[in-house]
Protein backbone atom coordinates (compact mmCIF):
# COMPACT_ATOMS: atom_id res chain seq x y z
CA UNK A 1 0.00 0.00 0.00
CA UNK A 2 1.29 3.91 -0.97
CA UNK A 3 1.58 5.90 2.04
CA UNK A 4 3.53 6.96 4.90
CA UNK A 5 4.35 5.25 7.74
CA UNK A 6 5.05 6.70 11.29
CA UNK A 7 6.49 4.40 13.99
CA UNK A 8 6.02 3.88 16.56
CA UNK A 9 2.74 4.90 17.50
CA UNK A 10 3.74 5.55 21.44
CA UNK A 11 6.76 6.58 22.96
CA UNK A 12 8.30 7.14 26.46
CA UNK A 13 11.36 9.23 26.86
CA UNK A 14 13.06 9.92 30.40
CA UNK A 15 14.20 12.91 31.03
CA UNK A 16 17.72 13.48 29.61
CA UNK A 17 17.22 11.03 26.91
CA UNK A 18 17.55 11.36 23.23
CA UNK A 19 14.73 9.61 21.02
CA UNK A 20 14.02 9.01 17.24
CA UNK A 21 10.84 8.90 15.69
CA UNK A 22 10.65 7.35 12.44
CA UNK A 23 8.92 8.73 8.87
CA UNK A 24 8.92 6.50 5.74
CA UNK A 25 6.80 7.22 2.52
CA UNK A 26 6.28 5.33 -0.60
CA UNK A 27 4.80 8.02 -2.57
CA UNK A 28 8.01 9.48 -4.09
CA UNK A 29 7.51 12.62 -2.67
CA UNK A 30 9.66 15.00 -2.55
CA UNK A 31 8.82 17.18 0.38
CA UNK A 32 8.71 15.99 3.76
CA UNK A 33 7.30 17.77 6.55
CA UNK A 34 7.57 17.30 11.08
CA UNK A 35 5.02 18.83 12.90
CA UNK A 36 4.18 19.23 16.44
CA UNK A 37 0.70 18.89 17.75
CA UNK A 38 0.17 20.16 21.73
CA UNK A 39 -3.85 19.40 23.13
CA UNK A 40 -6.72 21.75 21.37
CA UNK A 41 -3.62 23.35 19.09
CA UNK A 42 -2.55 23.18 15.26
CA UNK A 43 0.07 22.24 13.83
CA UNK A 44 3.78 23.92 14.99
CA UNK A 45 6.30 23.47 11.86
CA UNK A 46 9.38 21.84 13.28
CA UNK A 47 11.55 20.90 10.02
CA UNK A 48 10.80 19.98 6.36
CA UNK A 49 12.97 19.14 3.64
CA UNK A 50 12.04 19.56 -0.27
CA UNK A 51 14.86 17.43 -1.32
CA UNK A 52 17.26 14.66 -0.12
CA UNK A 53 20.39 15.98 1.52
CA UNK A 54 18.47 19.10 1.83
CA UNK A 55 16.21 20.76 4.93
CA UNK A 56 15.27 23.96 6.74
CA UNK A 57 14.07 25.20 10.21
CA UNK A 58 10.53 25.58 10.86
CA UNK A 59 9.11 27.97 13.61
CA UNK A 60 9.83 25.60 16.83
CA UNK A 61 13.13 23.50 15.86
CA UNK A 62 15.35 24.13 18.64
CA UNK A 63 15.70 21.01 20.71
CA UNK A 64 15.61 18.50 17.26
CA UNK A 65 17.42 17.07 14.64
CA UNK A 66 16.43 15.72 11.48
CA UNK A 67 18.11 14.02 8.55
CA UNK A 68 17.70 13.26 4.84
CA UNK A 69 19.89 10.72 3.41
CA UNK A 70 17.40 9.33 1.32
CA UNK A 71 13.81 10.51 -0.66
CA UNK A 72 11.80 7.93 1.46
CA UNK A 73 12.96 8.14 4.76
CA UNK A 74 13.28 11.71 7.26
CA UNK A 75 13.47 10.59 10.40
CA UNK A 76 13.36 12.96 13.48
CA UNK A 77 15.23 13.03 16.88
CA UNK A 78 13.97 14.67 19.75
CA UNK A 79 17.12 15.49 21.83
CA UNK A 80 17.70 16.12 25.91
CA UNK A 81 17.19 20.12 24.84
CA UNK A 82 13.83 19.83 24.09
CA UNK A 83 12.67 20.81 27.48
CA UNK A 84 9.03 19.99 26.61
CA UNK A 85 8.93 17.16 24.11
CA UNK A 86 5.49 15.57 25.40
CA UNK A 87 3.49 16.05 22.11
CA UNK A 88 2.07 14.36 19.31
CA UNK A 89 4.17 14.15 16.75
CA UNK A 90 2.96 14.53 12.33
CA UNK A 91 4.94 13.75 9.62
CA UNK A 92 3.99 14.71 6.31
CA UNK A 93 4.95 14.64 2.40
CA UNK A 94 3.79 16.64 0.01
CA UNK A 95 3.13 16.94 -3.58
CA UNK A 96 1.50 20.07 -5.33
CA UNK A 97 -2.38 18.72 -4.57
CA UNK A 98 -1.40 18.63 -0.66
CA UNK A 99 0.49 17.12 1.99
CA UNK A 100 -0.47 13.41 3.22
CA UNK A 101 0.05 12.49 6.94
CA UNK A 102 1.00 9.75 9.10
CA UNK A 103 -0.60 7.95 11.56
CA UNK A 104 1.54 10.36 14.33
CA UNK A 105 3.41 9.37 17.62
CA UNK A 106 2.68 10.14 20.96
CA UNK A 107 5.51 11.43 23.01
CA UNK A 108 5.54 11.20 26.64
CA UNK A 109 8.14 12.45 29.35
CA UNK A 110 7.97 10.02 32.31
CA UNK B 1 0.39 38.69 12.84
CA UNK B 2 0.69 34.61 12.51
CA UNK B 3 0.91 33.81 8.69
CA UNK B 4 -2.63 31.66 9.24
CA UNK B 5 -5.51 32.39 10.73
CA UNK B 6 -8.55 31.00 12.29
CA UNK B 7 -11.12 31.14 14.48
CA UNK B 8 -11.19 28.03 17.48
CA UNK B 9 -14.81 28.18 18.08
CA UNK B 10 -16.26 26.06 18.75
CA UNK B 11 -18.97 26.58 15.90
CA UNK B 12 -21.99 24.60 16.32
CA UNK B 13 -24.55 24.41 13.72
CA UNK B 14 -27.67 22.38 14.16
CA UNK B 15 -27.54 19.13 11.66
CA UNK B 16 -28.83 19.81 8.09
CA UNK B 17 -27.41 23.32 8.29
CA UNK B 18 -24.89 24.97 6.49
CA UNK B 19 -21.43 25.42 8.50
CA UNK B 20 -19.12 28.03 6.77
CA UNK B 21 -15.21 27.75 8.31
CA UNK B 22 -12.97 31.20 7.46
CA UNK B 23 -9.54 31.48 7.24
CA UNK B 24 -7.30 34.37 6.78
CA UNK B 25 -2.94 34.16 6.07
CA UNK B 26 -0.88 36.69 5.60
CA UNK B 27 1.67 36.16 2.58
CA UNK B 28 0.07 37.97 -0.64
CA UNK B 29 2.24 35.52 -2.61
CA UNK B 30 1.12 32.54 -1.58
CA UNK B 31 -0.38 29.98 -4.39
CA UNK B 32 -1.99 27.09 -2.37
CA UNK B 33 -4.60 26.12 0.05
CA UNK B 34 -5.94 23.28 1.51
CA UNK B 35 -8.70 22.43 4.30
CA UNK B 36 -8.20 19.18 6.37
CA UNK B 37 -10.23 17.49 8.81
CA UNK B 38 -8.91 16.10 11.82
CA UNK B 39 -10.66 13.71 14.29
CA UNK B 40 -9.74 13.79 17.99
CA UNK B 41 -6.39 11.30 18.18
CA UNK B 42 -6.39 11.04 14.58
CA UNK B 43 -3.76 12.34 11.96
CA UNK B 44 -5.78 15.17 9.41
CA UNK B 45 -6.68 14.28 6.46
CA UNK B 46 -6.74 16.13 3.53
CA UNK B 47 -10.32 16.91 2.22
CA UNK B 48 -10.14 20.30 -0.36
CA UNK B 49 -7.38 22.17 -1.94
CA UNK B 50 -7.87 25.55 -4.23
CA UNK B 51 -5.58 27.19 -6.26
CA UNK B 52 -7.53 30.17 -8.49
CA UNK B 53 -10.03 32.35 -7.68
CA UNK B 54 -13.34 31.59 -6.41
CA UNK B 55 -15.43 28.73 -5.85
CA UNK B 56 -14.71 24.74 -6.02
CA UNK B 57 -17.06 22.02 -5.15
CA UNK B 58 -16.77 18.47 -4.04
CA UNK B 59 -19.88 16.63 -3.09
CA UNK B 60 -21.41 18.14 -0.05
CA UNK B 61 -17.75 20.93 0.41
CA UNK B 62 -17.49 24.08 -1.26
CA UNK B 63 -14.09 26.13 -1.30
CA UNK B 64 -14.14 29.90 -1.32
CA UNK B 65 -10.86 31.79 -2.76
CA UNK B 66 -10.24 35.48 -2.69
CA UNK B 67 -6.59 36.46 -2.90
CA UNK B 68 -7.35 39.81 -3.11
CA UNK B 69 -8.60 39.66 0.60
CA UNK B 70 -6.00 36.87 1.14
CA UNK B 71 -8.99 34.80 2.38
CA UNK B 72 -10.25 31.18 1.97
CA UNK B 73 -13.28 29.25 3.12
CA UNK B 74 -14.95 26.44 3.52
CA UNK B 75 -18.44 25.73 3.31
CA UNK B 76 -19.92 22.62 4.50
CA UNK B 77 -23.60 21.72 3.45
CA UNK B 78 -26.02 19.61 4.81
CA UNK B 79 -24.00 19.56 7.90
CA UNK B 80 -23.77 15.61 9.96
CA UNK B 81 -22.66 14.81 12.94
CA UNK B 82 -20.10 13.01 11.55
CA UNK B 83 -18.56 16.29 10.59
CA UNK B 84 -18.08 17.23 14.10
CA UNK B 85 -14.37 17.61 13.63
CA UNK B 86 -11.74 19.78 14.02
CA UNK B 87 -11.02 21.24 10.52
CA UNK B 88 -7.45 23.07 9.44
CA UNK B 89 -6.55 25.38 7.10
CA UNK B 90 -2.86 25.11 5.66
CA UNK B 91 -1.22 27.40 2.90
CA UNK B 92 1.62 27.08 1.18
CA UNK B 93 4.51 29.64 1.78
CA UNK B 94 7.06 30.38 -0.95
CA UNK B 95 8.30 28.52 -3.95
CA UNK B 96 7.92 24.81 -5.16
CA UNK B 97 11.28 23.89 -4.36
CA UNK B 98 12.11 25.91 -1.05
CA UNK B 99 8.24 27.14 0.22
CA UNK B 100 6.79 25.69 3.08
CA UNK B 101 3.34 24.39 4.31
CA UNK B 102 1.87 26.60 6.95
CA UNK B 103 -1.50 25.44 9.46
CA UNK B 104 -3.53 27.89 11.35
CA UNK B 105 -4.76 26.35 14.92
CA UNK B 106 -8.20 25.03 13.38
CA UNK B 107 -11.69 25.23 13.75
CA UNK B 108 -13.67 23.38 16.00
CA UNK B 109 -17.67 22.16 14.58
CA UNK B 110 -19.83 20.37 16.19
CA UNK B 111 -22.79 19.58 14.48
CA UNK B 112 -25.53 18.84 16.53
CA UNK B 113 -28.60 16.20 15.87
Amino acid sequence: DGGITQSPKYLFRKEGQNVTLSCEQNLNHDAMYWYRQDPGQGLRLIYYSQIVNDFQKGDIAEGYSVSREKKESFPLTVTSAQKNPTAFYLCASSWRLGAFFGQGTRLTVV
Amino acid sequence: QKEVEQNSGPLSVPEGAIASLNCTYSDRGSQSFFWYRQYSGKSPELIMFIYSNGDKEDGRFTAQLNKASQYVSLLIRDSQPSDSATYLCAVFHGSSNTGKLIFGQGTTLQVKP
